[in-house]
């Protein structure tokens, strides 16, 4: 089946770690999206991705990376320099503008 | 005032009552409309896509946009538990950028 698969679904961090999230889309979506979701707070853009080895900043990059060497694919790295991570985190993707993006299951992030 | 800007809930309906969500929003550059349906611990499911103004139906479920108002709603008729999640507005603007809601919780009792 066609979809976004991202991985794990629960992550625990340590203080001053590195940690990498998976997004993986068999959709051949050009475009890649990565969402933090906090309570009460709505979806707020970390990275996008509208073609292969390109990127721009969200809303609230900082504190994380990412990369997008192939097409399907699109990891997300939150830093030790983010100070608040723990949220759950979604990567979505689309054709290209104009079209709906569809979204994965989440990553839940939590600090130890 | 916030982009956009989505009633909080929580709503609760009895089982076959009809639902209605809504949001509004303040940029008129904004162009195209999608309603999310996000279950507890999953990501947001498309449900409706619109860019018009007027109604767009799917099954038992109506997307209403009206942009002189910058108003959007959505419909559920004959609501059932099954639709007990949380609705997400979401509104892209010109340059390609999804602006979402904070989302409804609705329940729907058996």
């Amino acid at each position: 089946d066609g979809g976004i698969t991202q991985s794990p679904k629960y992550l625990f961090r340590k203080e001053g770690q590195n940690v990498t999230l998976s997004c993986e889309q068999n959709l051949n979506h050009d475009a890649m999206y990565w969402y933090r979701q906090d309570p009460g707070q709505g979806l707020r853009l970390i990275y996008y991705s509208q073609i292969v080895n390109d990127f721009q900043k969200g809303d609230i990059a900082e504190g994380y990376s990412v990369s997008r060497e192939k097409k399907e694919s699109f990891p997300l790295t939150v830093t030790s320099a983010q100070k608040n991570p723990t949220a759950f985190y979604l990567c979505a993707s689309s054709s290209g503008g104009r079209q709906p993006q569809h979204f994965g299951d989440g990553t839940r992030l939590s600090i130890l | 005032q916030k982009e956009v800007e989505q009633d909080p809930g929580p709503l609760s309906v009895p089982e076959g009552a009809i639902v209605s969500l809504n949001c509004t929003y303040s940029n008129s550059a904004f162009q195209y409309f999608m309603w999310y349906r996000q279950y507890s611990r999953k990501g947001p499911e498309l449900l409706m896509y619109t860019y018009s103004s007027g109604n767009k139906e799917d099954g038992r479920f109506t997307a209403q946009v009206d942009k002189s108002s910058k108003y959007i709603s959505l419909f559920i008729r004959d609501s059932q538990p099954s639709d007990s999640a949380t609705y997400l507005c979401a509104i892209e603007g010109s340059n390609y950028k999804l602006t979402f809601g904070k989302g409804t919780l609705l329940t729907v009792n058996p």
